[in-house]
C-alpha cells in the first residue's frame, strides 16, 4: 500500500522559512517514473502545483514561486523535503505532498497525503 | 503559462448524466487528469490518460478531450459524487511544469 504523509509546523512567521517534510512507504524514490509533488490549497481556494522532483533529481518549481522555493530528497529516508522562504500570511494553507507518475506525457497525481495546514501569522 | 479554466459550480439531479469542463491551450498537447475532493479530505484521483480510471472508482465517471477542452463525464450521479472536482495538465511551455484548473463545485439535487 503506497502511502504519503506530511509534517512540519503547523504556525510560521512572516518571513520566516518553512520546511515541510513527506515521507513515502510503498514505493521507492529511486523508481524510475515517478516521483512526489507538493500541492497547496489556501482555505475555501484552489488547489495549486507547487514543485516536483523525480528519481533522477529532475526538479520542477511553480513559476511564480520558483525563487522561494527549493525541493530536494532523500531515497535513504524516503523523505521528500520542501522549503519555502520568506512566508507570508498568504502563504496560508494546506500543503499535500502526493506521488507523481509519469509513465507517459500526461502525469497524474496518486496517492495523495492527508495535507498539513500551515498557518502563517505573528 | 498556462492556464485551465473550469465552471465555478455545476449541478445535477440524482441519477442523470453531468459534463464537468475544463479548457486550456495545454489540453491540445497534454491528457488532463481529475480529482475528487469532499469537504475537509484530501483530493482523489478519478480520471488520468485518455480515460483510464484507478481501481475503486465506479466507472459511471470517464473521461474526454477534444481541441482544448477536457471533460469529466459522470453518468448518473449519486449522492456521494457531490464534492469538488479539479482538472489539471501538464504546462504547455514544453517545461515540465503542472497546472491545476479553479475547481468546479458539483451539486446533486
Amino acid at each position: 500500500q503506497v502511502t504519503l504523509k506530511e509534517s512540519g509546523p503547523v504556525l510560521v512567521k512572516p518571513t520566516e522559512t518553512l520546511t515541510l517534510t513527506c515521507t513515502v512507504s510503498g514505493f521507492s524514490l529511486s523508481n524510475a517514473r515517478m516521483g512526489v509533488s507538493w500541492i497547496r490549497q489556501p482555505p475555501g481556494k484552489a488547489l495549486e502545483w507547487l514543485a516536483h522532483i523525480f528519481s533522477n533529481d529532475e526538479k520542477s518549481y511553480s513559476t511564480s514561486l520558483k525563487s522561494r522555493l527549493t525541493i530536494s530528497k532523500d531515497t535513504s529516508k524516503s523523505q521528500v523535503v520542501l522549503t519555502m522562504t520568506n512566508m507570508d500570511p498568504v502563504d496560508t494553507a494546506t500543503y499535500y505532498c502526493a506521488r507523481i507518475n509519469a509513465y507517459s506525457s500526461s502525469p497524474w497525481f496518486d496517492p495523495w497525503g492527508q495535507g498539513t495546514l500551515v498557518t502563517v501569522s505573528s | 503559462s498556462s492556464e485551465l479554466t473550469q465552471d465555478p459550480a455545476v449541478s445535477v439531479a440524482l441519477g442523470q448524466t453531468v459534463r464537468i469542463t475544463c479548457q486550456g491551450d495545454s489540453l491540445r498537447s497534454y491528457y488532463a487528469s481529475w480529482y475528487q475532493q469532499k469537504p475537509g479530505q484530501a483530493p482523489v484521483l478519478v480520471i488520468y490518460g485518455k480515460n483510464n480510471r484507478p481501481s475503486g472508482i465506479p466507472d459511471r465517471f470517464s473521461g474526454s478531450s477534444s481541441g482544448n477542452t477536457a471533460s469529466l463525464t459522470i453518468t448518473g450521479a449519486q449522492a456521494e459524487d457531490e464534492a469538488d472536482y479539479y482538472c489539471n495538465s501538464r504546462d504547455s511551455s514544453g517545461n515540465h511544469l503542472n497546472v491545476f484548473g479553479g475547481g468546479t463545485k458539483l451539486t446533486v439535487l
